[in-house]
């Protein structure tokens, strides 16, 4: 079956360390990858994507992940975290053109 | 101007009635999306529609049924509301091809007495 897989529901890092929020997948073929993020009482809010191409890939607000084909996994990253990155951020993977799945969701808290 | 909207953002009512939540796009684009989000957070597609057309149903009880006018609205209407339907529901769009991202609504918060 395919899937994504979140294996942290929460993150706690210090405001102004660096943070890591995990994804792995499990999908055929060659895989879209999506990061969004929602803050309370709102909808997701696109962050970055993989398509294909470079690895390392730069999104909004400071954001990046990585693309790793043989550990099927795409990390979330910054470099320097902010008490304003405190949200609930999801892993999705694009299978064709209609259909998503979504990860469990993992809940970032950054302490001041 | 919001790109996603949907009304209402609060929904209260008995088990047993029937209710629809509206929801509209500005971005021009053909697919657009009904999502579940329950108590623990958990986001499950329901409907998948491209230009008006109903292209993915995951096994969604028959008493919600999604309505397309236009490429720009899709609205969901659900008969005999059930206590285990109270959950957070999002609408979305998206452009054309596998990898473009998903613009979502705010979210309509179902809640059944």
């Amino acid at each position: 079956a395919q899937s994504v897989a979140q294996p942290e529901d929460q993150v706690n890092v210090a405001e102004g360390n660096p943070l890591t929020v995990k994804c792995t997948y499990s999908v055929s073929g060659n895989p879209y990858l999506f990061w969004y993020v929602q803050y309370p009482n709102r909808g997701l809010q696109f962050l970055l994507k993989y398509i294909t191409g470079d690895n390392l890939v730069k999104g909004s607000y400071g954001f990046e992940a990585e693309f790793n084909k043989s550990q099927t996994s795409f990390h979330l990253k910054k470099p320097s975290a902010l008490v304003s990155d405190s949200a609930l951020y999801f892993c999705a993977v694009s299978l064709g053109t209609y259909k998503y799945i979504f990860g469990t969701g993992t809940r970032l808290k950054v302490l001041a | 101007d919001t790109a996603v909207s949907q009304t209402p953002k609060y929904l209260v009512t008995q088990m047993g009635n029937d209710k629809s939540i509206k929801c509209e796009q500005n971005l021009g684009h053909d697919t657009m999306y009904w999502y579940k989000q329950d108590s623990k957070k958990f986001l499950k597609i329901m409907f998948s529609y491209n230009n008006k057309e109903l292209i993915i149903n995951e096994t969604v009880p028959n008493r919600f049924s999604p309505k397309s006018p236009d490429k720009a609205h899709l609205n969901l209407h659900i008969n005999s509301l059930e206590l285990g339907d109270s959950a957070v529901y999002f609408c979305a769009s998206s452009g054309a091809g596998g990898g473009q991202p998903q613009h979502f609504g705010d979210g309509t918060r179902l809640s059944i007495l």
